[in-house]
């Protein structure tokens, strides 16, 4: 099981934000994050805990080991007002966390 | 470029199953492999399992198990996800998405198929 901390947050264009994700167990950095605009599929942003995908900006960066991971967002953008999702993929049976909402 | 489109919504009575099909192109099909996550209105994502498009081997979530089938046909290169004995609880966007042929996380995702269940 993944929780994410806060459930939600409100930020100002420019801002550094951060979001954690704790899992009940030990998932040796196999955690990904993804982002997901209202009405829109979710977008991968990182794998394996900090691994960007192709194509994220390089203001989105991840960390953690054992069991607590942190995505951070810097100089926040417009475009990245939207729900995030942390996802374990230690286990074949994936879960996700149950999303924060970051808004203006 | 990597695309998965899927099948349009559905409404379906309580008790029916519906089967929700995603359109893969712009990669080898069978060398990766296909998740499918739900969103109920307002909710997170729950995953519901996975399917290896190389020889068919699935995972379904605990939840699903025995109410889920998800299959593909790689000369279509098309995924399918079929749902039976649906009830109101099952109303939710449907997403499919390129997983790794070793199930690990998803990097493309469908545009998603809205399915309604009422009576």
């Amino acid at each position: 099981q993944l929780t994410q901390s806060p459930s939600s947050l409100s930020a100002s264009v420019g801002d550094r934000v951060t979001i954690t994700c704790r899992a009940t167990l030990v998932i040796s950095n196999s955690l990904a994050w993804y982002q997901q605009r209202p009405g829109e599929a979710p977008r991968l942003l990182l794998y394996s805990a900090s691994i960007l995908h192709s194509g994220v900006p390089s203001r989105f960066s991840g960390s953690g080991s054992g069991t607590d991971y942190t995505l951070t967002i810097n100089n926040l953008q417009p475009e990245d007002f939207a729900t995030y999702y942390c996802q374990q993929h230690y286990s074949v049976f994936r879960t996700f966390g149950q999303g924060t909402k970051v808004e203006v | 470029q990597v695309q998965l489109v899927q099948s349009g919504a559905e409404v379906k009575r309580p008790g029916a199953s519906v089967n929700v099909s995603c359109k893969a192109s712009g990669y080898t099909f069978d060398k990766y492999g296909i998740s499918w996550v739900r969103q109920a209105p307002g909710q997170g994502l729950e995953w519901m399992g996975w399917i290896n498009a190389h020889n068919g081997d699935t995972k379904y979530a605990h939840k699903f198990q025995g109410r889920v089938t998800m299959t593909t046909d790689t000369s279509t290169t098309t995924a399918y996800m079929e749902l039976r004995s649906l009830t109101p609880d099952d109303t939710a966007i449907y997403f499919c998405a390129r997983d790794t042929t070793t199930a690990v996380f998803f990097d493309y995702w469908g545009q998603g198929t809205a399915v309604s269940v009422s009576s």
